[in-house]
């Protein structure tokens, strides 16, 4: 059972244009989610974090909105740069509980920014 | 500072056979962890551990083991090698306190079993 989904495994968008990843998760324990880019033949690189207390958290060009009530995630990258172009992982845990450090990803959804 | 390192970065092996892929942190993070990256499956645990002398189990932990007697060090052993191992294999480390679950991935190693 799939506990974070994320449902496109594509995006495509325009240079300059915004960038929505979305992401899903079934686990009423998450309490905390974060978002992870990967270039090909590279490890996972962390990219921004949101606490299950805050619905938006912002770092430059990056922003991450949770609605809990929908248990849904989403990323929004403005403006989207070519470097952007990457895979994009959703990741959560259950912060207060015994799997403390233990992250579920989702499968992952690929972004090609184009010129 | 090197970050996490892990080798080899590829690997080819028959089935039945054994091998140990190597991962190290010079960060003095506490804890580690493997994952493993299929495609439409992303990222999987493996086994994980919060400090030396302690690991534990993660989501898909059959078929491997891991020790770890350091803080730098964290192997992972495939026992008797199986084509449904083949997969790109992540190690990851990260502090306990502060920020834990901002880990930070070594590169992979791509495991081909025939």
């Amino acid at each position: 059972d799939q506990q974070v989904k994320q449902n496109s495994p594509s995006l495509s968008v325009q240079e300059g244009r915004i960038s929505i990843l979305n992401c899903d998760y079934t686990n009423s324990m998450f309490d905390y989610f974060l978002w992870y880019k990967k270039y090909p033949a590279e490890g996972p690189t962390f990219l921004i974090s949101i606490s299950s207390i805050k619905d938006k958290n912002e770092d430059g060009r990056f922003t991450v909105f949770l609605n809990k009530s929908a248990k849904h995630l989403s990323l929004h990258i403005v403006p989207s740069q070519p470097g952007d172009s990457a895979v994009y992982f959703c990741a959560a845990s259950d912060a207060g509980g015994t799997s403390y450090g233990k992250l579920t990803f989702g499968q992952g959804t690929i972004l090609t920014v184009h010129p | 500072n090197a970050g996490v390192t892990q080798t080899p970065k590829f690997q080819v092996l028959k089935t039945g056979q054994s091998m140990t892929l190597q991962c190290a942190q010079d960060m003095n993070h506490e804890y580690m962890s493997w994952y493993r990256q299929d495609p439409g499956m992303g990222l999987r645990l493996i086994h994980y551990s919060v400090g030396a002398g302690i690991t534990d189990q993660g989501e898909v932990p059959n078929g491997y083991n891991v020790s770890r007697s350091t803080t730098e060090d964290f192997p992972l052993r495939l026992l008797s090698a199986a084509p449904s191992q083949t997969s790109v294999y992540f190690c990851a480390s990260s502090y306990v306190l502060g920020q834990p679950y901002e880990q930070y991935f070594g590169p992979g190693t791509r495991l081909t079993v025939t």
